[in-house]
């Protein structure tokens, strides 16, 4: 099994300040790489797939990048709404894996 | 526009069965991946299963946590995904989500918490 390591646990960041969310995966995943938002009492929804393509309607201050086993996500401009938990995911194989998720808290 | 939305949980005593529901709208769940995902209160995301759509097999595959255990099935007349699970235990308490995709889950259903308890 794939096991997905994310940091930090919780990160603080204030308005308009940018967000580094990082996830590493036991071993090589290419780019089998999707990160995951879920906001307080509300399911996941998708932001990224492939490491760094956006989903449709997902804002452009979200971006991911890496490929291997080293991946980040960057949240730039943090608006109050970027309040959330942040998951990545491998689907390189079964069972396909996710993060414990980091927490991204407005200061 | 694509929409999940899962029904069934409840309070289940430790070793009993419940059945889960994920009907679906705006696509067919026959021609697409179907998936269970669950989240225990307050924790992380665990995947559960995947039932490839019947022009790929539809087959479903299991994590091996669940294996034996539980059984996904089909209502294609009412567009309709089931969640079979026996045996439960305290381990099984949690949010349980239908995600639609292959690897990449792409929509998910607001979810329905099963609760194991004496």
């Amino acid at each position: 099994e794939i096991v997905m390591t994310q940091s930090p646990a919780t990160l603080s960041v204030s308005p308009g300040g940018r967000a580094t969310l990082s996830c590493r995966a036991s071993q090589s995943i290419g780019s089998n790489l999707t990160w995951y938002q879920q906001k307080p009492g509300q399911a996941p929804t998708i932001l990224i797939s492939g490491a760094s393509t956006r989903a449709t309607g997902i804002a452009a201050r979200f971006s991911g990048s890496g490929s291997g086993a080293e991946f980040t996500l960057t949240i730039n401009s943090l608006q109050s709404e970027d309040l959330a938990v942040y998951y990545c995911q491998q689907s390189t194989n079964w069972p396909w894996t996710f993060g414990q998720g980091t927490k991204v808290e407005i200061k | 526009e694509v929409h999940l939305a899962e029904s069934g949980g409840g309070l289940i005593q430790p070793g009993g069965s419940l059945r889960l529901s994920c009907v679906a709208s705006g696509f067919t769940v026959t021609s697409d991946y179907m998936n269970w995902v669950r989240q225990p209160p307050g924790k992380g995301l665990e995947w559960l299963s995947v039932t490839y759509g019947a022009i790929w097999s539809g087959r479903t595959y299991y994590a091996d946590s669940v294996k034996g255990r539980f059984a996904v099935t089909r209502d294609t007349s009412k567009n309709r995904l089931f969640l079979q699970m026996n045996s439960l235990g305290a381990e099984d308490t949690a949010i349980y989500y239908c995600a639609r995709g292959m690897g990449v889950f792409d929509s998910w259903g607001q979810g329905t918490l099963v609760t194991v308890s004496s």
